[in-house]
């Protein structure tokens, strides 16, 4: 059971907009720490997508992007493409268990 | 560039004990504090361990504690995670990853290729 919770899997055709979210409490997400996301290939390791809530690594392209609202976070890809279909995790701390946290991740598949 | 490799991984017993390794190139691996990241066969990411630039902090996941020992070796560009006690639910491939620390928490800016461990008997 993981302690931010995300859908197990989304879907949409190329071209399309999908969002994925990511529901914490108010131990993490909601006390104000960031929400992080990232993108894992199959058979990849994964790869920082979105950082502090909204920010792109350079390399990452703007169809990308993350928002922030009191104890959930939401990543929205828009112009789907096929090589997006992989594993997103969101991420964040948590002052309860002093530690990193994450999603259980979202399968997204491009149709 | 920035680049992160583990090593160490492999099959072990119940109980038994392994050591990975985690070694770090293209950036200035003393400044920044160092995790350990898992994922087991199936699931999603669960956080391990972290300690800082300097070793003077490191915590663990619960499902670890007292059982992993996260250290360094700044001289030599290297972080570590000493596995004893393995239990057959630590099978995962471990991650190691470079901390951003920020105001509001912390994030992974890069990752290595993973170490697969396997425990069984």
């Amino acid at each position: 059971q993981s302690v931010l919770t995300q859908p197990p899997s989304v879907s949409g055709a190329p071209g399309q907009r999908v969002t994925i979210s990511c529901s914490g409490s108010s131990s993490n997400i909601g006390a104000g720490y960031d929400v992080h996301w990232y993108q894992q290939l199959l058979g990849t390791a994964p790869k920082l997508l979105i950082y502090g809530n909204t920010n792109r690594p350079s390399g990452v392209p703007d169809r990308f992007s993350g928002s922030k609202s009191d104890t959930s976070a939401s990543l929205a890809i828009t112009g789907l493409q096929p090589e997006d279909e992989a594993d997103y995790y969101c991420q964040s701390y948590d002052s309860s268990l002093s530690g990193s946290v994450f999603g259980g991740g979202t399968k997204l598949t491009v149709l | 560039q920035v680049q992160l490799v583990e090593s160490g991984g492999g099959v072990v017993q119940p109980g038994g004990s392994l050591r990975l390794s985690c070694s770090a190139s293209g950036f200035n691996f003393r400044t920044y504090a160092m995790h350990w990241v898992r994922q087991a066969p199936g699931y999603g990411l669960q956080w391990v361990a972290i300690t800082s630039y300097d070793e003077f902090d490191k915590y663990y996941g619960q499902s670890v504690k007292g059982r992993f020992t996260i250290s360094r070796d700044n001289s030599k560009n290297t972080l570590f995670l000493q596995m004893n006690s393995l239990r057959t639910e630590d099978t995962a491939v471990y991650y190691c990853a470079r901390d951003r620390g920020t105001s509001r928490g912390l994030y992974f800016d890069y990752w290595g290729q993973g170490a697969r461990v396997i425990v069984s008997s």
